[in-house]
């Protein structure tokens, strides 16, 4: 397994302006993931980071609105840019493990975009 | 396109009772098939994977699932409920070697005492 945790857990933000989340992890990992829960809604994926090398987005999320950065292979980032109330959401990172085989998950960041 | 199921949004069952929070899935190829659950205001914990081998594997809390190919499902399970493990429970599917993890909706089981 792996420990995660992700910096802020919660924070309110005004529209229009950008959040960085911050996911760390106890070990050296290949792969991390950035997923979105919105509200009452299972988990979709945004993204996964390796590091050196451009972050893979997945359909319907888009670079300029959620740049990751993967800088080392314990750390990553992911900001939510130019929010609306539509952001608002758990965004929670991800690690593979036990041989790529499984994905642990960080506590969540808990955003309200007002 | 694979897919996971979780037909039910609630779960209720009486602490003591057994209980089962079914799922489905379609992947191409062989499943991975994992389950999470998740506290409120709490990120996801994981219980249990079936990658390979017994159809029925054990996990963290006394839970346990079963995957059935012909059914395509992996309900999960646990003899005797408690109060405790009253949250919301993901079923997730991936393509073996795939990291690509499909979710279901989430099932919310309340356990009553």
């Amino acid at each position: 397994s792996a420990v995660i945790s992700q910096k802020p857990s919660r924070d309110i933000c005004q529209r229009g302006t950008s959040l960085t989340i911050q996911c760390q992890v106890d070990s050296q990992v290949t792969m991390m993931f950035w997923y979105r829960q919105q509200p009452g809604q299972s988990l979709t994926l945004i993204a996964t980071a390796n590091q050196g090398s451009e972050a893979t987005y997945e359909s319907g999320f888009v670079i300029d609105k959620f740049p990751i950065s993967r800088p080392n292979l314990t750390f990553s980032t992911l900001t939510v840019s130019n929010m609306s109330p539509e952001d608002s959401s758990i965004y929670l990172c991800s690690v593979d493990a036990d041989g790529g085989e499984t994905q642990y998950f960080g506590p969540g960041t808990r955003l309200l975009v007002l | 396109a694979q897919s996971v199921a979780q037909p039910e949004d609630q779960v209720n069952v009486a602490e003591g009772n057994p209980l089962t929070v079914k799922c489905t899935y379609s992947v191409s190829g062989n499943p991975y098939l994992f389950w999470y659950v998740q506290y409120p205001n709490r990120g996801l914990q994981f219980l249990l994977k079936y990658i390979t081998g017994d159809n029925l594997v054990k996990g963290s809390y006394g839970f346990e699932a079963e995957f059935n190919k012909s059914q395509t499902s992996f309900h999960l399970k646990k003899p005797s409920a408690l109060v405790s493990d009253s949250a919301l429970y993901f079923c997730a599917a991936s393509g073996a070697g795939s990291y690509q993890l499909t979710f279901g909706k989430g099932t919310k089981l309340s356990v009553i005492p």
